[in-house]
């Protein structure tokens, strides 16, 4: 168990939809990072928060967008979904200054 | 940009023969390297780390020495079992070549390990 956690653990909906994907860092991380895992693109990097605040930018489509509370936990909007936006997303955490990441079990996304 | 190759498999073994998965990478400043495990419908472990060459990481018998002269990242181990059956990804993070914190991964390597 690393530590982070994310809810939900599968999610199916309709395209057109929008949908929230939270994630918990481990306690004391300050950083939380955003992956999507797709059969034909692997694992690519979305996004990060350090603190609250965005801190850098990956293969992230303007329809997604993400949020860092002031308790650290984020939550990943995605929305106007599409068939091709199906895969699983993770969430990772670290502590800031580390560039070790701990990996949350992720959420299943199914856009039917 | 930052690039990581490595062997996709799937790579089939018997128990107790020696593991050896290919990884190398691209990148613009000095990287550390990783190895990350995916079992079945579970999230990504940290394996082991390196974060300067010449560095050796090792975990589990899992070993992989950072080889910035050949720009790789091989990960080896001596006797498999079959819990060891996995799906393995090398990732790089380049903080230092002015790259986005994301860990960059190369497309997995699923491993089988037969009785």
């Amino acid at each position: 168990d690393s530590g982070v956690t994310q809810t939900p653990k599968h999610l199916i909906t309709a395209t057109g939809q929008r949908v929230t994907l939270r994630c918990s860092p481990r306690s004391g991380d300050l950083s939380v990072y955003w992956y999507q895992q797709s059969l034909d693109q692997g694992l690519q990097f979305l996004i990060q928060y350090y603190n609250g605040e965005e801190r850098a930018k990956g293969n992230i489509l303007e329809r997604f967008s993400a949020q860092q509370f002031p308790d650290l936990h984020s939550e990943l909007n995605l929305s106007s979904l599409e068939l091709g936006d199906s895969a699983l997303y993770f969430c990772a955490s670290t502590l800031g200054g580390s560039d070790t990441q701990y990996f949350g079990p992720g959420t299943r996304l199914t856009v039917l | 940009g930052d690039s990581v190759t490595q062997m996709e498999g799937p790579v089939t073994l018997s128990e107790e023969a020696f593991l050896t998965i290919n990884c190398t990478y691209t990148a613009t400043g000095y990287p550390s390297l990783f190895w990350y495990v995916q079992y079945p419908g579970e999230g990504l472990q940290l394996l082991l780390k390196a974060t300067k060459a010449d560095d050796k990481g090792s975990n589990k018998g899992f070993e992989a020495t950072y080889r910035k002269e050949t720009t790789s990242f091989h990960l080896e181990k001596g006797s498999v079992q079959v819990s060891d059956s996995a799906v393995y990804f090398c990732a790089l993070s380049d903080i230092s070549g002015g790259g986005a914190d994301g860990l960059t991964f190369g497309k997995g390597t699923h491993l089988i390990i037969q009785p």
